[in-house]
């Protein structure tokens, strides 16, 4: 079975703080993806990577950066979190060749007071 | 352009019964793939299923199925007999081959489905 694992479930940080959400893969997939998940605004995508080192922009990259290190770890970065950053946060990764299905992290709910 | 859409932000239904959600989507590709995910109270989006655009044969899995028509651009769902673990919020997506969006997933907007006892 696919196993995506995100570093929490629930996070509390102050507006301004430095944010690190962490995703991690058991399946040695190319690509992994960030996304957040707003009421009404569904899934919306912040940044993808194709394999160690790369990234690319999605939708919605303003605010946030990423680092790939490693193929199985994709890290999320708030440099200053802000309070429209409170939101879910998912992690998912696919293989770059073949079946195109992502498969998902349990989401991390981040609320910036 | 693409995109996808399900029309129904929410249904309710009362146990055992049927249920379809609809999902239309918009492609200029000739290659490319729909999924459906489910997404519990819990919070993960879990994968039901994948079909490619050459594949339009109906899919049935226990008490889901699917109905893939290219003609309409549709990919509608359907849970038969419904059950309250059922109740989630379902997201129709699109992967396209070659198209602009890099092979990524567009997600519909979601139905969240109620089941009551």
């Amino acid at each position: 079975d696919v196993k995506v694992t995100q570093s929490s479930r629930y996070l509390v940080k102050r507006t301004g703080e430095k944010v690190f959400l962490e995703c991690v893969q058991d399946m040695d997939h190319e690509n992994m993806f960030w996304y957040r998940q707003d009421p009404g605004l569904g899934l919306r995508l912040i940044y993808f990577s194709y394999d160690v080192k790369m990234k690319e922009k999605g939708d919605i990259p303003e605010g946030y950066s990423v680092s790939r290190e490693k193929k199985e770890r994709f890290s999320l970065i708030l440099e200053s979190a802000s309070t429209n950053q409170t939101s879910m946060y998912l992690c998912a990764s696919r293989r770059l060749a073949g079946a195109r299905e992502q498969y998902f992290g349990p989401g991390t709910r981040l609320t910036v007071t | 352009a693409q995109k996808v859409t399900q029309a129904q932000t929410e249904i309710s239904v009362v146990e055992k019964e049927d249920v379809t959600l609809d999902c239309v989507y918009e492609t200029r590709d000739t290659t490319y793939y729909l999924f459906w995910y489910k997404q519990p109270p819990s919070g993960e989006l879990v994968f039901l299923i994948r079909r490619n655009s050459f594949d339009e044969q109906n899919e049935i899995s226990g008490r889901y199925s699917w109905n893939f028509q290219k003609s309409t651009s549709s990919f509608n769902f359907t849970i038969t007999a419904s059950q309250v673990v059922d109740s989630a919020v379902y997201f129709c997506a699109l992967s396209e081959a070659y198209g602009g969006s890099q092979g990524n997933l567009i997600f519909g907007k979601g139905t969240k489905l109620s089941v009551k006892p």
